[in-house]
């Protein structure tokens, strides 16, 4: 099956600063590409997602990449404010039907 | 609009014991999954619903039923309780085939 590994596992920026988090993923055959962010104690919400045809998608201050022939994508958030602080999963899928495979998390700290 | 509604939201068992975790939509929803939730694990897809009647496995299915008799409900059957199914399991829906999963508050389960 798909296999997704995201770098670093923790990352600690200066608010204001950018913060990236790349991910992996094994199957070129996948086509779908979404972010979630998960708050401690919370439920993961999506932040962002990209599909295979495209090549970056930007929603305010966040961004994702795709690079289909290294097979990765990244995730990049400018400004950062403290409200920013959270575990962010990276997932592909290419069979649809909402079948995710998901990567193991990043804890981002955002340091006021 | 409760979104997805997961009950219990903790539950203590002992090894062997059978429960049933509840989930239900009020969005509508056809796609609808669950997941398990460990430290340091991600997500990892147990089973998965694209409609009233369907059902497939996903990544980890053993020990796990599930059945969805109505667009609502997607409940999630664990036969004989093991310490190795101790985890928090989430429940999510989705209006798309490759779109936003709507997750529940989450059930953590804790088998002695």
């Amino acid at each position: 099956g798909e296999n997704v590994e995201q770098h670093p596992s923790t990352l600690s920026v200066q608010e204001g600063d950018s913060a990236v988090i790349k991910c992996t993923y094994s199957d070129s055959a996948s086509n779908y590409f979404p972010w979630y962010k998960q708050e401690l104690g919370k439920r993961p919400q999506l932040i962002i997602d990209i599909r295979s045809n495209v090549g970056e998608k930007k929603d305010q201050r966040i961004a994702v990449t795709l690079n289909k022939t290294a097979k990765h994508f990244s995730l990049h958030i400018t400004e950062t404010q403290p409200e920013d602080s959270a575990v962010y999963f990276c997932a592909a899928s290419k069979d649809g039907n909402n079948r995710l495979a998901f990567g193991k998390g990043n804890q981002v700290v955002v340091i006021p | 609009n409760a979104g997805v509604t997961q009950t219990p939201k903790f539950q203590v068992l002992k090894t062997g014991q059978s429960m049933t975790l509840q989930c239900a939509q009020d969005m509508n929803h056809e796609y609808m999954s669950w997941y398990r939730q460990d430290p340091g694990m991600g997500l990892r897809l147990i089973h998965y619903s694209v409609g009233a009647g369907i059902t497939d496995q996903g990544e980890v299915p053993n020990g796990y039923n599930v059945s969805r008799s109505t667009t609502e409900d997607f409940p999630l059957r664990l036969l004989s309780a093991a310490p190795s199914q101790t985890s928090v399991y989430f429940c999510a829906s989705s209006a798309q085939e490759y779109g936003e999963l709507f997750f529940g508050e989450g059930s953590r389960l804790t088998v002695l």
